[in-house]
């Protein structure tokens, strides 16, 4: 079965700052990887995907995550955080190859320090 | 906007009760699920179901029922609530297609059995 790991379970840093959340899965087949995002008192929403193409991808405030299949790694990374950026990030993986039923890491709780 | 609501933010129960949690979604996805969410845990999922009157195990079906006999509405169901099934319960919906595996979820209900 697929796993996830999630290395950090909090990471704080200052504001404007570079971060980076770290993800690994375990996987012998083809992938799909998302990273999710919690905003305090708020349901998960889909900040951004790799399904296929190229290994680098982008979120629309500023995030981005690197496919690395040797490693078998996601991370998330990020040159300048902002005080908004203060919220839980959940890696997941596509357990079953185009099931589209996910499994989750334990999240990663970033907090944004003026 | 895709809209997933549940029909509780809170909800108090005490042990032994029978339990339903309901979650209705806008946007004609064939796809609901239902996770539990704890600290340190991340999400685990409890059942989905890819079609009216589907429904499939997840990992942690256990204690739990579901019920989906309209397309936009997936009920869990606890048959005798009991103390370790307090935890935030989130529901989300999906479809396959240009925006497959994006899950939009719900903003959760945070269940107590006491």
């Amino acid at each position: 079965a697929q796993s996830v790991t999630q290395l950090d379970s909090q990471v704080p840093v200052f504001e404007e700052a570079p971060v980076e959340l770290r993800c690994n899965y375990s996987s012998s087949v083809s992938v799909y990887l998302f990273w999710y995002v919690q905003y305090p008192n708020q349901g998960l929403q889909l900040l951004l995907k790799y399904l296929s193409g190229s290994t680098l991808v982008e979120s629309i405030n500023g995030f981005e995550a690197e496919f690395n299949k040797s490693q078998t790694s996601f991370h998330l990374r990020k040159p300048s955080v902002h005080i908004s950026d203060t919220a839980e990030y959940f890696c997941a993986v596509d357990s079953q190859g185009g099931s589209e039923k996910l499994v989750f890491g334990k999240g990663t709780k970033l907090t944004v320090n003026p | 906007d895709v809209k997933v609501t549940q029909s509780s933010r809170y909800l108090v129960k005490r042990t032994g009760e029978k339990v339903f949690l309901e979650c209705v979604q806008d946007m004609d996805h064939e796809n609901m699920f239902w996770y539990r969410q704890d600290p340190g845990l991340g999400l685990r999922l409890i059942y989905f179901s890819y079609d009216v009157k589907m429904k499939e195990k997840g990992d942690i079906p256990e204690g739990y029922s579901v019920s989906r006999e309209k397309k936009e509405r997936f009920s869990l169901i606890l048959e005798s609530a009991s103390t370790n099934q307090t935890s935030m319960y989130l529901c989300a919906s999906s479809s396959p297609g240009i925006n497959a595996y994006e899950q939009y979820f719900g903003p959760g209900t945070r269940l107590t059995v006491t």
